[in-house]
């Protein structure tokens, strides 16, 4: 079964901080992977995903991640946080084919707090 | 606008009582999906269906249950609440194409408390 690690539960950062929050996954085969965000009081909404391709994937409001399939890794980054990131951060994956791939599977977030 | 569109937005029930959490989506998607989340604890899948009347269980399914009569419409049910169902509880949808997974489109949350 697929699961997700994402080894920073609470990061505390002050604004123009650089941001990297890690994420791991369990499964050896196609995978597609996903970083959504949590604003306070909000529903999921998507930050970026990876299907195939270029392993540097760019997002919404200034978000990008690296797939390292050797490392099982799609770690997030942003090199300038704002006070208006502060939300929760949650890695996704997907293995891209077989019974049941169409779940998606999570890690129990990464909570990002912002200092102005 | 299109989307996800989830009721009622918060409820307090008593303990025993029971109550449907609706689901609707307008984006033509075959899969929906209904989450649980905890604080610390990520999302847990309760159930989900891939198709009209097609429904099968996630990693939490006790205590719940859902119908998949219509490719729009994907209720959950609570018969006897229970203190430990006290949670936001999320639905969401999905296409999948043939080279991969586009992701969920969530809707806003159930935020249930039982007392």
């Amino acid at each position: 079964a697929q699961s997700v690690s994402q080894h920073n539960h609470h990061v505390i950062l002050s604004e123009a901080a650089s941001l990297e929050l890690g994420c791991n996954y369990s499964y050896g085969g196609t995978v597609n992977l996903f970083w959504y965000v949590q604003y306070p009081g909000q529903h999921l909404q998507l930050l970026l995903k990876y299907f195939s391709g270029d392993p540097l994937v760019k997002g919404i409001k200034g978000f990008e991640a690296e797939f390292i399939k050797s490392k099982f890794s799609f770690n997030l980054r942003k090199p300038s946080v704002q006070w208006s990131d502060t939300a929760e951060y949650f890695c996704a994956v997907n293995a891209g084919s077989g019974a049941g791939s169409y779940q998606l599977t999570f890690g129990k977030g990464t909570k990002l707090s912002v200092i102005p | 606008n299109a989307g996800v569109t989830q009721t009622p937005k918060f409820r307090i029930l008593k303990i025993g009582q029971s109550m449907t959490l609706q689901c609707a989506q307008d984006m033509n998607h075959n899969y929906m999906y209904w989450y649980r989340q905890d604080p610390g604890m990520g999302l847990k899948l309760i159930y989900y269906s891939v198709g009209a009347g097609i429904t099968d269980k996630g990693e939490v399914p006790n205590g719940y249950n859902v119908s998949r009569s219509t490719t729009e419409d994907f209720p959950l049910r609570l018969e006897l609440a229970a203190p430990s169902q006290t949670s936001v509880y999320f639905c969401a949808s999905s296409r999948r194409a043939g080279q991969g997974h586009y992701g969920y489109t969530f809707g806003s949350g159930t935020r249930l408390t039982v007392v």
